[in-house]
């Protein structure tokens, strides 16, 4: 079974801070993502990566960083948290660039608030 | 511009029968389309696909019918039950391949009465 896993389920963070949410995944996938959920706007991209290093803006990413090192670990970074980055964050990961390989596999999400 | 769009936030149907999700896109270059089924506090996982070239995917309750001309897909389920409740998001792929990324919808949640 692929699992993904999140750092965090729950996290309060105040405003200005420097906030890192972690993502693992066991299956040697080369793809990684990360999303943000909220209500009435569904699951929006923020961004992505294909390989170690490698990284690329989704639809939102601004106020975003991301970072790459090994190939199993894909860090969201928010470099000074706002209110308005109170979300669900989701990871997922995919096997690998081939057109058939469109899965996703999610983790369970962090819920972070930020006060 | 949205390029996915589920029109109804939510759909009520009673158990024993079929439950019918729709999705729109305008992109025509979304040639793979995917359907997630998202519980309470849990991430979404994948239900069934389908690529471009098919018209109809089936697998056990589930089916999926995809119409290009009309840019439109949707998921039948039959027959509902109650741990279909959930919410269920579309999902569509370009030829840019699974590395891309994925367009969701804003989903619908579907109720299940017994």
């Amino acid at each position: 079974d692929v699992k993904v896993t999140q750092s965090s389920r729950y996290l309060v963070k105040r405003t200005g801070e420097k906030v890192f949410l972690e993502c693992v995944q066991d299956m040697d996938h080369e793809n990684m993502f990360w999303y943000r959920q909220d209500p009435g706007l569904g699951l929006r991209l923020i961004y992505f990566s294909y390989d170690v290093k490698m990284k690329e803006k989704g639809d939102i990413p601004e106020g975003y960083s991301v970072s790459r090192e090994k190939k199993e670990r894909f860090s969201l970074i928010l470099e000074s948290a706002s209110t308005n980055q109170t979300s669900m964050y989701l990871c997922a990961s995919s096997p690998t660039r081939r057109r058939l390989d469109y899965e996703q596999y999610f983790g369970p999400g962090t819920r972070l608030t930020v006060t | 511009d949205q390029q996915v769009k589920q029109n109804s936030p939510s759909l009520s149907v009673q158990e024993g029968r079929i439950s019918i999700l729709n999705c729109d896109y305008t992109n025509s270059m979304f040639d793979y389309f995917l359907w997630y089924k998202k519980y309470p506090a849990e991430g979404p996982t994948f239900l069934i696909s389908i690529s471009s070239i098919k018209d109809k995917n089936e697998d056990g309750r589930f089916t999926v019918f995809l119409n290009k001309s009309a840019k439109h897909l949707s998921l039948h389920i039959v027959p509902s039950q109650p741990g279909d409740s959930a919410v269920y998001f579309c999902a569509a792929s370009d030829s840019g391949g699974g590395a891309d990324g994925l367009t969701f919808g804003k989903g619908t949640h579907l109720i299940i009465q017994p």
